[in-house]
Parts: structure tokens; sequence; C-alpha cells
């Protein structure tokens, strides 16, 4: 499985924008870069996923690099509810693996009031 | 629109004792995932299903874990024996497919203690 690296942690403020970035230097032409995120005590919630462009939606916009290396995943504005754990994974697309998550240890975020 | 759900949401059981837990996955939703999360850790997948078939069960240890999904809905997986080291929180999802546009949806999952 293509691997992720992410920043152990990180630090908000409330209402400011959190720009949390991932390198997947391994990264195929067909893996999808997919976010997710996880709430203390709450199984993962999907955030966002791309290709190659650019992607918005209501809960954030990912940024993908030219050469799809890495990617930020972009809050906005941060609430006390986005303190969570934030995982960016490569989504397979091939084999057996097809649809697979494999999430690794993400980054958790903290934001302070 | 019901989310996942999964029971019992918290089990406390001895080594070497069996158990087993119960996940009903969204509505229509044909595929569905069983993952393992261990303390500090992500999640680890376990074992796919696409309806009540088996997709994917590469890491799951099939000497003391098993999982069924009958009639393509309900599935349950369990633990027999249970070791020390099963102690996690199981976390079951389901996706309308396969496919890579189509999100996982998680449930709340059980936090399983062996003592």
């Amino acid at each position: 499985d293509a691997k992720t690296t992410q920043p152990n942690s990180m630090e908000s403020n409330e209402e400011e924008p959190v720009h949390l970035p991932c390198n997947h230097s391994t990264i195929s032409g067909t893996d999808y870069i997919h976010w997710y995120r996880q709430l203390p005590s709450q199984g993962p919630e999907y955030v966002i996923h791309g290709l190659t462009s650019n992607v918005n939606n209501r809960m954030a916009s990912l940024a993908i690099a030219e050469d799809r290396k890495s990617s930020t995943l972009i809050l906005h504005r941060a609430t006390l509810r986005d303190a969570a754990v934030y995982y960016c994974i490569l989504r397979d697309v091939q084999g057996t693996s097809y649809g697979k998550l494999t999430f690794g240890q993400g980054t958790i975020l903290t934001v302070h009031p | 629109e019901a989310g996942v759900a999964q029971s019992p949401r918290y089990k406390i059981i001895e080594k070497r004792q069996s158990v087993a837990f119960w996940c009903n996955p969204i509505s229509g939703h044909a595929t569905l995932y069983w993952y393992q999360q261990i303390l500090g850790q992500g999640p680890k997948l376990l074992i796919q299903f696409q309806n009540n078939g088996v997709v994917d069960d590469s890491q799951l240890p099939k000497d003391r874990f098993s999982a069924e999904r009958l009639k393509g809905v309900d599935s349950t997986l369990k633990i027999q024996p249970a070791k020390l080291e099963d102690s996690a929180v199981y976390l079951c999802a389901s996706s309308l497919a396969r496919g890579d546009s189509y999100e996982q949806y998680f449930g709340p999952g059980t936090r399983l203690t062996v003592t």
C-alpha cells in the first residue's frame, strides 16, 4: 500500500484557517487522495477526496500539488468541533485491495478557543 | 438517513473467552468493512464484504477471528478465544459500493477490553 506522511500534531486557534499537510511521494497514477477525520470516541468520518485537481466541499478544501507528491487539507475557519485526528489516505483502486482504506497515524489537531 | 449501527458499545471479557460483535450497515450499502483500532493507532482493516461474499480478509487472524454477512445485510465478527492483545475498538463501516468515489460510513464502534 502507498504510504503517507503527516505531522503527529498541529495546533490552531478558533476561527483561523488550518492547513494540514500530507506527503505521499510514492503515489501511483491511479491512487486517489482521501481525508477522513476521527472525533474523540467516534468512528472516522469522510472529509474530502481528489485525484489531480483541487477540490472544495462544505467541510474543507483539498489542494493537490502538481506532481501529486503532496497535498494539503484546508479548514477555512477552525471551530472547536474540528478538533480531531485527521487521516490522509491513498485509496487503492486496483486488484483485491480495490476500495480499501489504509489508515496511518494521522495528525492530531488541537483547536484553542 | 440512519447511520451504521453497532452493538454492544462496550464489552469486557477474560482472555480465552469468546465474544461477538454485531453490525447493521446503512440500508442499500453493498460493501461492509470491519476494522480494528488499537489505542493510539489508526484503524486497520480486518475484512471486507461485497454483498455476502468476502473480497479481502488478508489481515484477519483466521485462527481466532471469524466474520459473516448473511443475506448481504447484517454482519457479525467473532473472536474465539480472545487474547489480551485483542483489546481494541472494533469499527464497522459500509459504503454503497467498492468504487473509489464511494465514501465509507463508520459506526460508533465496540470497545473491547480483554483482562
